[in-house]
């Protein structure tokens, strides 16, 4: 079946401008995770989607990071005012639940993110 | 807080060697453990989990073993192959985090022929 997919592939910005990261997740998986991997910090956890509501955010670096659900299926990450930091791959992963013996993550392709 | 300690690298082997990675970890609940793996090119990919102490996951010739005694998970394949050669990363999740992944560094493997 489909797997999770990612959109766009690679986005290249100007610093200051604002970007939109959507992400599919495997249809009927409840549970989705947004996550950032850049060189320095490796593999950061952003947030957590049950449903449409995000119970854990603890991983947003700025007020700048939001993200939202619709549907229990589609995600979008938004970046305002994008920063050079804010240059990454953005992974999204869903699972069909949150826990359990179900608890594997399967992973997006990503989004590189170039902030110039 | 939850966090992950893995071998640095990068691994250099010849094919047919023998390979661990070291993983250990520090968990506040009862955590599962997973190691995955990134190809050249591609996203991240499960490579095999366990939920708890004393499992032994298992794939593509990889296995590890979930020790309670020593917080550990390390990653061995008896033979490894030019095809092995990718990016390991040991995770754990767990119930008082959401499942959210704890990721280590990500070890660098490279198997010259």
């Amino acid at each position: 079946g489909a797997g999770v997919s990612q959109s766009p592939s690679n986005k290249v910005t100007e610093k200051g401008k604002d970007v939109e990261l959507r992400c599919d997740p495997i249809s009927g998986h409840t549970a989705l995770y947004w996550y950032r991997q850049s060189l320095g910090q490796g593999l950061e956890f952003l947030i957590y989607f049950q449903g449409n509501s995000a119970p854990d955010k603890s991983g947003l670096p700025s007020d700048r990071f939001s993200a939202e659900r619709t549907g229990g299926s589609v995600s979008t990450l938004t970046i305002q005012r994008t920063q050079q930091e804010d240059s990454a791959v953005y992974l999204c992963a869903s699972s069909p639940i949150a826990g359990g013996s179900t608890d594997t993550q399967y992973f997006g392709p990503g989004t590189r993110l170039t902030v110039l | 807080g939850n966090s992950v300690t893995q071998m640095e690298g990068p691994v250099t082997l010849s094919e047919e060697a023998f390979l661990t990675i070291n993983c250990t970890y520090t968990a506040t609940g009862y955590p599962s453990l997973f190691w995955y793996v990134q190809y050249p090119g591609e996203g991240l990919q499960l490579l095999l989990k366990a939920t708890k102490a004393d499992d032994k996951g298992s794939n593509k010739g990889f296995e590890a073993t979930y020790r309670k005694e020593t917080t550990s998970f390390h990653l061995e394949k008896g033979s490894v192959q030019v095809s092995d050669s990718a990016v390991y990363f040991c995770a754990l999740s767990d119930q008082g985090s959401n499942y959210k992944l704890t990721f280590g560094k990500g070890t660098l493997l490279t198997v010259n022929p």
